[in-house]
């Protein structure tokens, strides 16, 4: 079954302090991965995407994410939050035969401590 | 260039209503998607609409319908509503029927009371 995965419902870090965000996914097919950022009573933004090539894409805001195909894994990276990072974190799969459907994990809420 | 745009913000039905949500694609976009996400969920794929005909569809029912006009704007139809039909609905537009990034709207907040 396709699913996406986010271990961490809720993570607090200080400001400065680095972020990683899991991800992992179960995919039958190669996948296309997303992360977006959500503001509370706020639409999904895009911080980046994975489709193909260098496993390492950069993003908006600083962020960066890491496909490992061997660990079903898309991390989201950031080596220094800043309280305006604080806001709720999807991540999703879709795939070329799909139809345009995404699934997306249950999110992972950031909360940035002074 | 203007982004995704939804109407209306918030909305307030009462059970056994229906209720019509709309959505305005970003320009050059010729793909709709429609996601419900319910309180402390993540989005949850409804259907998709490319070139004004349903192009994939998730595990709704069929009283959650839509239509997608020429110029490719959207709107999602919801009969006989259910408390647990309370939620944030999302469109996406997109091109290429879907295979490419989806940008999102702001939500419309439905209330079934």
């Amino acid at each position: 079954a396709q699913s996406v995965t986010q271990p961490d419902i809720h993570i607090t870090v200080s400001e400065g302090a680095s972020l990683e965000l899991r991800c992992n996914y179960s995919y039958g097919a190669t996948p296309y991965l997303f992360w977006y950022v959500q503001s509370p009573g706020q639409g999904l933004q895009l911080l980046l995407k994975y489709f193909s090539g260098d496993t390492l894409v950069q993003g908006i805001k600083g962020f960066e994410a890491e496909f490992k195909r061997s660990q079903s894994s898309f991390n989201l990276r950031k080596p220094s939050v800043h309280w305006s990072d604080a806001a709720e974190y999807f991540c999703a799969v879709g795939g070329y035969n799909q139809g345009g459907k995404l699934i997306f994990g249950q999110g992972t809420e950031l909360s940035v401590k002074p | 260039e203007t982004g995704v745009t939804q109407s209306p913000t918030h909305l307030i039905k009462t059970r056994g209503q229906q209720v019509t949500l709309r959505c305005s694609s970003q320009s050059g976009h010729n793909t709709v998607s429609w996601y419900q996400q319910a309180l402390g969920q993540g989005p949850q794929f409804i259907f998709q609409y490319y070139r004004e005909e349903e192009n994939g569809r998730g595990n709704f029912p069929p009283r959650f319908s839509g239509l997608q006009f020429p110029n490719y704007s959207s709107e999602l139809n919801v009969n006989a509503l259910e408390l647990d039909d309370s939620a944030l609905y999302l469109c996406a537009s997109s091109s290429s029927g879907g295979r490419d990034t989806q940008y999102f709207g702001p939500g419309t907040r439905l209330t079934v009371l």
